[in-house]
């Protein structure tokens, strides 16, 4: 069962533009990571973010975590048509010796 | 180690056969996971090995499937009988042990089972 909620399902910007994905979910966490996912393939970690930390960068990447409101965003800036992928936060629980993941948000960047 | 590998990338099957489906890990990971991935969802946690030990197996896990990973390396996700509804991408990913510089999980590039 997926452990967590994200939002939109599905973004479609043009090239150039910020993209931003959200996720909800709803248990206690040590970390948040997110993923990318092209088509037919693998998951690739992007960034992870710890309950103590509520902001972070990486390259045109930036997480932030609100663990009172349970949620993350992830904004990509300045997308390219390469950024077109699935995107999924992915939640390690307290306790829990696995990742949690979201539903995903299927983002398309028109060139 | 150039990451995670899977066999096959692609199976189809006539349902009631039995799969068997491979996962090389990063040598270095100790910790190993299975899981699965249906159309338009996210992936969805099997089973976890630290080395050779299965400390961990979801609901989802139907006494149909079982999974092994002998002397801590490679590790295998056997199917019996299978069913349409096995039909799915299955994902193995490793990772380092607590105390690592990486926490990430490095997944493989998945098995797609369709059962026919």
């Amino acid at each position: 069962s997926q452990q967590g909620e994200e939002d939109p399902q599905a973004l479609s910007i043009q090239e150039g533009e910020n993209a931003t994905m959200n996720c909800s979910y709803k248990t206690s966490i040590n970390n948040l990571q997110w993923y990318r996912q092209n088509s037919g393939r693998g998951l690739v970690h992007l960034i992870l973010i710890r309950s103590n930390e509520r902001e972070k960068h990486s390259g045109r990447l930036r997480v932030t975590l609100d663990t009172s409101k349970k949620s993350s965003s992830l904004l990509i800036t300045a997308s390219r048509a390469a950024d077109t992928a699935s995107y999924f936060c992915a939640m390690a629980q307290t306790g829990a010796n696995n990742l949690f993941f979201g539903t995903g948000t299927r983002l398309t960047v028109i060139p | 180690d150039t990451g995670v590998s899977q066999n096959p990338r692609h199976k189809i099957t006539k349902r009631g056969q039995n799969v068997t489906f491979r996962c090389d890990p990063i040598s270095e990971h100790n910790r190993l996971y299975w899981y699965r991935q249906t159309l338009g969802q996210g992936p969805e946690f099997l089973t976890y090995f630290q080395n050779e030990a299965q400390l961990e197996k979801s609901r989802l896990l139907s006494d149909r499937f079982s999974a092994e990973r002998p002397k801590g390396s490679f590790s295998t996700l056997e199917i019996q009988r299978t069913e349409q509804g096995d039909s799915a991408m299955y994902l193995c990913a490793s990772r380092d042990p607590p105390g690592g510089r990486v926490y990430g999980y490095t997944f493989g590039s998945g098995t797609r089972l369709t059962v026919v």
